[in-house]
């Protein structure tokens, strides 16, 4: 069946460095692939999304890089902070833009003041 | 975007129960989906509500334990059935926001413990 891989589990930076979470999907039809953040004992809050037409998209410092090629797409964090210390989830579409989402399973990231 | 307000927020239950879950949106939505957050844990999608017809669910999923409701276009409940200390949770109900479903807003989950 359908599945997203993330990498890391965890990861921890110091307060400026920059933070990098993988993803990698397996379904060919998937198109849609948002990147949620969750606090300890919130709701994940989507943070930023790529649709299968766009390479990149950036958001202040954030960033998402998709090879659809490949099936990976990527998180970039930049200049992180210690209110960025939570756990990072990405999802993958399945069967186009109303489809529900396959989640990865998580990466918890520690920025260190 | 879209506003959900699930209740209840949480629950502790007495095994062998059933405890019912609701959703309740302010702008209607073709499809809601309700997942489950195991602790510590990402989030698997139960099933998918739809208005007019059965939920659709996931493979380990069964209607008979986790039966939904979809009643209209801005409502749906989840039930969870005869419940174990396995079913403790976080289940979180969502929806895809706009025409294109950009992006899925989530309810704030109801954290559920069985004891």
């Amino acid at each position: 069946g359908e599945n997203v891989e993330q990498h890391p589990s965890t990861l921890s930076v110091q307060e400026g460095d920059s933070a990098v979470i993988k993803c990698t999907y397996s379904d060919s039809a998937s198109n849609y692939f948002p990147w949620y953040k969750q606090e300890l004992g919130k709701r994940p809050q989507l943070i930023i999304d790529i649709r299968s037409n766009v390479g990149e998209k950036k958001d202040q410092r954030i960033a998402v890089t998709l090879n659809k090629t490949a099936k990976h797409f990527s998180l970039h964090i930049t200049e992180t902070q210690p209110e960025d210390s939570a756990v990072y989830f990405c999802a993958a579409s399945r069967g186009g833009s109303q489809g529900n989402l396959i989640f990865g399973k998580g990466t918890k990231l520690s920025v260190k003041p | 975007s879209a506003v959900i307000s699930q209740k209840p927020s949480r629950d502790i239950c007495q095994r062998g129960t059933s405890l019912t879950i609701q959703c309740q949106v302010d702008s209607q939505v073709t499809m809601m989906f309700w997942y489950r957050q195991q602790p510590g844990q990402s989030l698997t999608l139960i099933a998918t509500a739809n208005q007019g017809s059965e939920a659709t669910y996931e493979s380990g999923f069964v209607i008979d334990k986790f039966p939904i409701s979809r009643p209209n276009l801005t409502f749906s409940t989840l039930t969870v059935s005869n419940m174990s200390p396995e079913d403790s949770s976080i289940y979180l109900c969502s929806v895809p926001e706009g025409t294109r479903g950009d992006g899925y807003t989530f309810g704030s989950g109801t954290r559920l413990t069985v004891v």
